[in-house]
């Protein structure tokens, strides 16, 4: 089944511990994104990668790292994650078309 | 800046009723529009896209460059679609950057 994956699926951490939330494809897309959705905010990218080695940022990347070592693994880094960061992420990937999956959310607590 | 507005937070309606969600955008290239939908605990999908200019559930998307909208009709709404709609912008050049607005619950009452 084509799908995107993340894990975990909810999380709930202390300020200051580094964190790694994973996402994966099968679709062999090109493109993968994160996001995180707020309330009253919609959805707002964070970091982008166009292929493999390629990633740019979004609207929101501040304290947040991203790799992207290989096609189908996006893994979304906070090495020292604030009670700011508290929210819900999404995963996306999409292939030559602009339709993007998304992965089923990583609902995250800063304390 | 590349902007993607929807004024309305909540859009109640009752069955049967016509519904529009209203989305405006602002991007002075060539855009690609779309409209994702949650449903309740389920993860975003693709709705509709200009491109396609498809009826998807019933529902139906005209680009208005000169008024640069991309509102989502549907003439009759149906309980099923009560969800969270979001307009979203794309095609930015070289990039891959895809712009939310900030989304419209839609209720539809029995």
């Amino acid at each position: 089944e084509a799908q995107v994956t993340q894990n975990p699926r909810y999380l709930i951490t202390v300020t200051g511990k580094k964190l790694t939330v994973t996402c994966s494809q099968n679709m062999n897309h090109e493109y993968m994104s994160w996001y995180r959705q707020d309330p009253g905010l919609g959805l707002r990218q964070i970091y982008y990668s166009m292929n493999v080695e390629v990633t740019d940022k979004g609207d929101v990347p501040e304290g947040y790292k991203v790799s992207r070592k290989e096609k189908r693994n996006f893994p979304l880094i906070l090495e020292s994650p604030s009670p700011n960061q508290t929210s819900l992420y999404f995963c996306g990937s999409r292939g030559s078309s602009y339709e993007q999956y998304f992965g089923p959310g990583t609902r995250l607590t800063v304390t | 800046a590349q902007r993607v507005t929807q004024p309305e937070k909540l859009l109640s309606v009752f069955k049967g009723a016509p519904v529009e969600l209203k989305c405006n955008y602002s991007y002075s290239g060539s855009p690609e529009l779309f409209w994702y939908v949650q449903y309740s605990r389920q993860r975003l999908q693709l709705l509709l896209r200009h491109i396609s200019r498809e009826s998807i559930k019933g529902f139906t998307a005209d680009l208005n460059k000169g008024e640069t909208s991309f509102h989502l009709k549907k003439p009759f709404a149906q309980e099923e679609d009560s969800a969270m709609y979001y307009c979203a912008l794309s095609g930015l050049v070289n990039t891959d950057k895809l712009i939310f607005g900030t989304g419209t619950r839609l209720q539809v009452f029995p």
